[in-house]
């Protein structure tokens, strides 16, 4: 069974422009997280989706981050324009649907802005 | 809310001594904890997890941990550590009663295990 696939694994950019990280989760999983690791941090969850919907997106910062899940399957973060304190490396995880369900994680993109 | 605390950000051990990583938590409802762990250049992945039943967890490679309620810790222990278990170890809970399943993380614990 393939595992969480994301990419790229890294970027670097200068501040203020824009960046998009793509995340496809295992297949059949309907449950979507998108956490961002702020080095020496653990991660923190920005948005989770179930299906197409989102779930939670409480502490995404919404005036310049973005995401959606299409058909319910890849999903796409979007960051614009993003600022120095972007930097982190993001993660994507996936897991079946029901709350005890283990999450997997993919290998994550180390996102650098300068 | 909730928040984790992982009391030590690094721990350095000989190889085939016992180690133990700890974690507190904090929250106002009854949680679900977990351990996964990062080893170099890969993903986090769950080593383990406590949801229901006996307190004492075990993983397949030897690490165990304990809920303990009334102290409100989730430590992580293994006997005899080997050089393949260097790696970041992180402790974390979700609330039973959120079905969305949101996980809340801990800093971190660096395990290094030296020869």
């Amino acid at each position: 069974e393939a595992g969480v696939a994301q990419s790229p694994r890294y970027k670097i950019i200068e501040k203020r422009q824009s960046v998009a990280f793509w995340c496809n989760p295992i297949s059949g999983h309907a449950t979507l997280y998108w956490y961002q690791q702020i080095l020496g941090q653990g991660p923190k969850l920005l948005i989770q989706f179930q299906n197409n919907g989102v779930v939670d997106d409480s502490q995404l910062p919404k005036d310049r981050f973005s995401a959606e899940r299409l058909k319910g399957v890849d999903s796409t973060l979007k960051i614009q324009p993003a600022k120095l304190e972007d930097s982190a490396v993001y993660l994507c995880a996936s897991s079946r649907m029901l709350l005890t369900d283990t999450q997997y994680f993919g290998p994550g993109t180390r996102l650098t802005v300068l | 809310a909730q928040s984790v605390t992982q009391l030590d950000s690094q721990v350095p051990v000989f190889e085939e001594a016992p180690v133990e990583l700890r974690c507190n938590y904090s929250s106002s409802v009854s949680v679900y904890l977990f351990w996964y762990v990062q080893y170099p250049n890969q993903g986090l992945q769950l080593l383990l997890k406590y949801l229901s039943g006996s307190t004492l967890v075990e993983s397949i490679n030897g690490f165990e941990a304990e809920f303990n309620k009334s102290q409100t810790s989730f430590h992580l222990r293994k006997p005899s550590v080997h050089i393949s278990d260097t790696a970041e170890y992180f402790c974390a809970v979700s609330d039973r009663d959120n079905q969305g399943g949101k996980l809340i993380f801990g800093q971190g614990t660096e395990l290094s295990v030296k020869p």
